[in-house]
């Protein structure tokens, strides 16, 4: 059964700083991984996704990479802006019975201090 | 493109009484749905999954009897929560895919059941 984790649950830093989050999971046969934002009380906004093929992708300020052979991926947000506050869940996605089945990390509070 | 409704977006029940939740896709058709729900300061868990005019596939733990979906369009799913407990209570976010690999989210619904 796949797990993933995401390290740290909360992170609270200067605006203007960088910063990393990071995501682990357990079964490497995945189809994709993608990071998504969550406002409070709100749905998910997809940000970058990553196919298994690649290594990384960019966003504007935001670089996803992957390492699917040791089960991890971090997303690096470049100037942190107080915007940028929300939760972050990355979510692994591997082909089931012809669709695709997204697995959800725990996530990472993000608070950017003005 | 990609916009999804949820409707209520916030509901507060009685024990034992049921719930509908609706998920429209406004621009696109879902071919794929996909529910899940959110327990706080959790991740979201993947409750089932349905293809329009077919009967709902329920992951593991999750009672096909108390959580009835229903895709009966293509740009219409509704989940029903049957006699509803507070254990119940939870975020439930609804996800048309209308293509493999490609999944949209919606707001959100956060249902209270006192």
């Amino acid at each position: 059964k796949q797990e993933v984790t995401q390290i740290p649950a909360a992170l609270s830093v200067p605006e203007g700083e960088n910063l990393v989050l990071n995501c682990s999971f357990t079964d490497s046969a995945i189809y994709n991984l993608q990071w998504f934002r969550q406002d409070p009380g709100k749905g998910l906004t997809s940000l970058l996704l990553i196919q298994s093929s690649q290594r990384e992708q960019t966003s504007g300020r935001l670089n996803a990479s992957l390492d699917k052979s040791s089960g991890r991926s971090t997303l690096y947000i470049a100037a942190s802006q107080p915007g940028d506050s929300a939760t972050y869940l990355c979510a692994v996605g591997r082909s089931f019975s012809g669709y695709e089945k997204l697995t959800f990390g725990t996530g990472t509070r993000l608070t950017i201090i003005p | 493109g990609a916009v999804v409704s949820q409707h209520p977006s916030w509901v507060i029940c009685k024990s034992g009484t049921s719930v509908k939740i609706e998920c429209r896709s406004l621009d696109f058709q879902a071919t794929t749905m996909f529910w899940y729900r959110q327990f706080p300061k959790q991740s979201l868990m993947l409750m089932a999954t349905s293809n329009e005019g077919s009967k709902a596939t329920y992951e593991q733990g999750v009672e096909k009897d108390k959580f009835l979906i229903n895709h009966a369009s293509l740009t219409l799913s509704t989940l029903t929560v049957t006699s509803a407990h507070p254990e119940d209570s939870s975020f439930y976010i609804c996800s048309p895919s209308p293509r493999t690999y490609e999944q949209y989210f919606g707001p959100g619904t956060r249902l209270t059941v006192t």
